[in-house]
């Protein structure tokens, strides 16, 4: 069966300091890739989206970035975080013919940048 | 473009009652849609779909209504329980994307005893 896994749960880290999120995926090839973040009391933002190693498409302009250096490894970076990068992180994966199936999410991760 | 659209941000309801929850959508080729349900510091769960050649589909206490005549579509949980509160998020896949799903903004339900 298809497992995701989304780490750390929680991230308290100051402003200016670098992120890297991490999200893996296993019992699947080729899967397409996404984060999303949830601002408090906000609904579900698409931040960034990949359908294979190498490719990244950004949603928003912002101050992340994500990579996929693997199939099955989808990253979320910044170099130095703002103080509106807070809000919970979530890592999806889906078949690429996502209709009908939709995305199974990972468990999250809450960021706080203080 | 919100396509997708939850109009209540929030639904309180007694336990045992019924919660019916709405969404709306604005681009007609939408063709199936899904309900994910979402507690806090976790992730979305999927609950339920159903697919625009059907107008009901059902699953235990969870129904959703397809009115596509209105681009309308609804959740019902019947009866409402105190584990069903959380956040219920209306998806529906963008036709000939690369996957995209759109979601509503989400509805919080509160069951109270």
């Amino acid at each position: 069966s298809q497992t995701i896994h989304q780490w750390p749960a929680t991230l308290v880290q100051p402003v200016g300091s670098p992120l890297s999120l991490e999200c893996t995926v296993e019992g699947t090839s080729n899967p397409n890739l996404y984060w999303y973040r949830q601002a408090a009391g906000r609904g579900l933002q698409l931040l960034f989206y990949s359908v294979g190693i190498g490719q990244i498409s950004s949603e928003v302009p912002q101050n992340l970035s994500a990579s996929r250096p693997q199939d099955r490894q989808f990253i979320l970076s910044s170099k130095k975080l703002l103080l509106s990068d807070s809000g919970f992180y979530l890592c999806a994966w889906s078949k690429r013919r996502v209709l009908n199936y939709g995305y199974t999410f990972g468990s999250g991760t809450r960021l706080t940048v203080v | 473009d919100q396509q997708v659209k939850q109009n209540s941000p929030s639904l309180s309801v007694q336990e045992g009652r019924i919660s019916i929850l709405n969404c709306d959508y604005t681009n007609s080729m939408f063709d199936y849609f899904l309900w994910y349900k979402k507690y806090p510091a976790e992730g979305p769960t999927f609950l339920i779909s159903i697919s625009s050649i059907k107008d009901k589909n059902e699953d235990g206490r969870f129904t959703v209504f397809l009115n596509k005549s209105a681009k309308h579509l609804s959740l019902h949980i019947v009866p409402s329980q105190p584990g069903d509160s959380a956040v219920y998020f209306c998806a529906a896949p963008v036709p000939d994307s690369w996957g995209k799903l759109q979601f509503g903004a989400g509805t919080q339900v509160v069951v109270t005893p």
